[in-house]
């Protein structure tokens, strides 16, 4: 299940489900969200991203669906493995030129994948 | 080449040491990113670098200096560091053209402050 308070939140999945990993963005005004992983001694890992005029990017095993209404960021990883094991984190960037490679990340969601 | 390298990987200083930490792409990346990432916290944007001149310094105390040498090289200089200023601490890249704004990152070098 998931938790959400003062710690990261965590989700815990057995291998082969669904997981889904949300994250709520901050400022109406990003207009790009990517999903990073980031394993135990590395740094993070591109998974995916997605501009503002979209509002549903597949890649491989991955969705990342984005709701701007209510600034919802979602991360769906299909048949989950446990080499998926790791904290995830959504970041967005401001629009605008003077902020050109500014990602601000979220809190990030610790994912842990049982055999 | 798609990999960003970062020396050393583990650092102990103490609060008197002056030291460096070196960060290396050759993807041809126009844009280079200092970050500071606590146990537990997301990584926090530190300096910005754009065709290696400063465009974003996220208000980092002076003890912490950027410096970008050439377009492939980017150095963070330490001095009279405190121990909180323990972290890891990764190096991104990215292509400076638009549309993408992924961020390239290093294995990132570990700090400890004493």
């Amino acid at each position: 299940g998931e938790s959400v308070g003062l710690h990261l939140p965590t989700l815990s999945v057995q291998e082969g489900d669904n997981s889904i990993i949300n994250c709520a963005y901050s400022n109406s005004a990003s207009d790009y969200f990517i999903w990073y992983k980031q394993e135990s001694g590395k740094g993070p890992q591109f998974i995916i991203d997605i501009r503002s005029n979209m509002d549903k990017r597949q890649g491989q095993r991955v969705t990342v669906l984005l709701n701007k209404t209510v600034k919802h960021l979602s991360l769906q990883i299909a048949a989950t493995q446990p080499g998926d094991s790791a904290v995830y984190f959504c970041a967005e960037k401001l629009a605008g030129g003077t902020s050109y490679g500014k990602l601000t990340f979220g809190q990030g969601t610790i994912l842990t994948v049982h055999p | 080449d798609t990999e960003v390298t970062q020396t050393p990987k583990h650092l102990v200083m103490g609060m008197t040491n002056k030291k460096s930490l070196k960060c290396e792409q050759h993807m041809g990346h126009r844009a280079m990113y200092w970050y500071k990432q606590k146990a537990k916290k997301p990584p926090e944007l530190m300096f910005v670098y754009s065709y290696e001149k400063l465009s974003i310094n996220e208000s980092v105390p002076s003890r912490f200096s950027p410096e970008c040498p050439n377009s492939s090289l980017l150095n963070l200089h330490l001095h009279a560091l405190q121990p909180e200023d323990s972290a890891l601490y990764l190096c991104a890249s990215s292509q400076r053209t638009v549309p993408s704004y992924e961020q390239y990152f290093g294995p990132g070098t570990r700090l400890t402050v004493t």
